[in-house]
């Protein structure tokens, strides 16, 4: 079980916006920024948004994160078949150090 | 360019330990600490603990916590993960990661993984 919560799958065809949840507590989101990581099949993941809010460079503005409270969420706009992964969201918590959500499988239909 | 290589697949029987290898390259080593991430298969991600290059100390996960071990050795720029009394559920990919800045977090670059099977 994981600390953070995420729905298990998703589903959007090309060009629309698809958004994604992570739920957690005081102790991680509500206390402190929230990482949103894209995992390609059979690759590593790949860091997505930082700070809650923050692009890496090289990461398309069609990402974007949000933070309110004790939730988080990321948002693809102009969904691309490219984007079909699993995205996971990962915070520092006060008492376990970092915990991951279960990721979000995405199916670009 | 920054680069984080592991060593390659092992398998291993229950009751063994494993220690997994981490070089890392295009950066200066001891600026940022590595973490340790493992996934098992058609699982997500779990956050394993992190060291110190700087001064060797460690955070581990409650799950891990006397079960793993992570060093490093600077003068090789190599972090090193030791997993004893392996089960068959410790079977998974285990990925080093390095955080973008002087923190925890974000994990910004990753090693590119290393299959650990435990079976009899």
């Amino acid at each position: 079980q994981s600390v953070l919560t995420q729905p298990p799958s998703a589903s959007g065809t090309p060009g629309q916006r698809v958004t994604f949840s992570c739920s957690g507590s005081t102790s991680n989101i509500g206390n402190n920024v929230v990482n949103w990581y894209q995992q390609l099949p059979g690759t590593a993941p790949k860091l997505l948004i930082y700070s809650s809010n923050q692009r890496p460079s090289g990461v398309p503005d069609r990402f974007s994160g949000s933070k309110s409270g004790t939730s988080a969420s990321l948002a693809i706009s102009g969904l691309q078949s490219e984007d079909e992964a699993t995205y996971y969201c990962a915070a520092w918590d006060d008492r376990l150090h970092v915990v991951f959500g279960g990721g979000t499988k995405l199916t670009v239909l | 360019q920054i680069q984080l290589v592991q060593s390659g697949a092992e398998m291993k029987k229950p009751g063994a330990s494993v220690k997994v290898s981490c070089k890392a390259s295009g950066y200066t080593f001891t600026s940022h600490g590595i973490n340790w991430v493992r996934q098992a298969p058609g699982q997500g991600l779990e956050w394993m603990g992190w060291v110190s290059t700087y001064n060797g100390n460690t955070k581990y996960a409650q799950n891990f916590e006397g079960r793993v071990t992570v060093t490093t050795d600077t003068f090789t720029s190599t972090a090193y993960m030791e997993l004893k009394s392996l089960r068959s559920d410790d079977t998974a990919v285990y990925y080093c990661a390095r955080p973008t800045g002087g923190g925890y977090l974000p994990l910004g670059f990753w090693g590119q993984g290393t299959l650990v099977t435990v079976s009899s």
